[in-house]
């Protein structure tokens, strides 16, 4: 059973960077196709993709995130770390994790799966 | 950018009633298209993958159709649990999400 739950502060002041963690269970991001993905949701609002991280490294990121995100993992602790730089109060917003549904191929693309609970995270000073 | 228009923004219905949701695309996205639902609190659930292919456990009464620019959610026959809000997602051109219809109790 794969299973995803988000970690991290649910308070940032504008400037900070946020680092989240995505804890998952039930598959390995250690082989093709495997990949995870980030999500937020602002407050009464529809949802929107950050990125993905893939079992390679070759992670991708939304074009209009880019310069502020990066997508680390250690598959020793089946984690991947989200850091978003440069948090602004437009960011509060809750920060889901999920798991790509597997196909090859076009790998900045995808559909989810399997979705955490999710995170919310207040930006303000 | 692909936009994602879903329409209505509200739907009211009664239990046992059919539900047509729908969702239009800026410019054709072939049948990338996928359908969650999403209870209060809770992260989106998967129900149609590619327009037309249900997700695993998703039951029957959930259906997925179209092609190009303009896609439909039926509910053949709403069950308490399914009063929720329905998003659409393309996977044509990177990601992106309409901005929901909400399914709720007449």
């Amino acid at each position: 059973q794969i299973t995803l739950k988000e970690s991290g502060p649910t308070l940032v002041k504008p400037t900070e960077t946020l680092t989240l963690t995505c804890t998952f269970s039930g598959f390995s991001l250690t082989s093709r196709p495997v990949g995870v993905g980030w999500i937020r949701q602002s407050p009464g609002e529809a949802l929107e993709w950050l990125g993905f991280a893939y079992w390679d490294d070759d992670n991708r990121y939304s074009p209009s995130l880019k310069s502020r995100l990066t997508l680390t993992k250690d598959t020793s602790k089946n984690q991947v770390v989200l850091k978003m730089t440069n948090m602004d109060p437009v960011d509060t917003a809750t920060y889901y994790c999920a798991h790509r549904l597997p196909y090859n191929g076009d790998w900045n693309s995808g559909y989810f799966d399997y979705w955490g609970q999710g995170a919310l995270v207040t930006v303000s000073s | 950018e692909i936009e994602l228009t879903q329409s209505p923004a509200t739907l009211s219905l009664s239990p046992g009633e059919r539900a047509t949701l729908s969702c239009r695309a800026s410019q054709s996205v072939g049948t990338y298209l996928a359908w969650y639902q999403q209870t209060p609190g809770q992260g989106p659930r998967l129900l149609i993958y590619d327009a037309s292919n249900r997700a695993t456990g998703i039951p029957a009464r959930f259906s997925g159709s179209g092609s190009g620019t303009d896609f439909t959610l039926t509910i053949s026959s709403l069950e308490p649990e399914d009063f929720a809000v329905y998003y659409c997602q393309q996977r044509s051109n990177w990601v992106t999400f309409g901005g929901g219809t909400k399914v709720e109790i007449k």
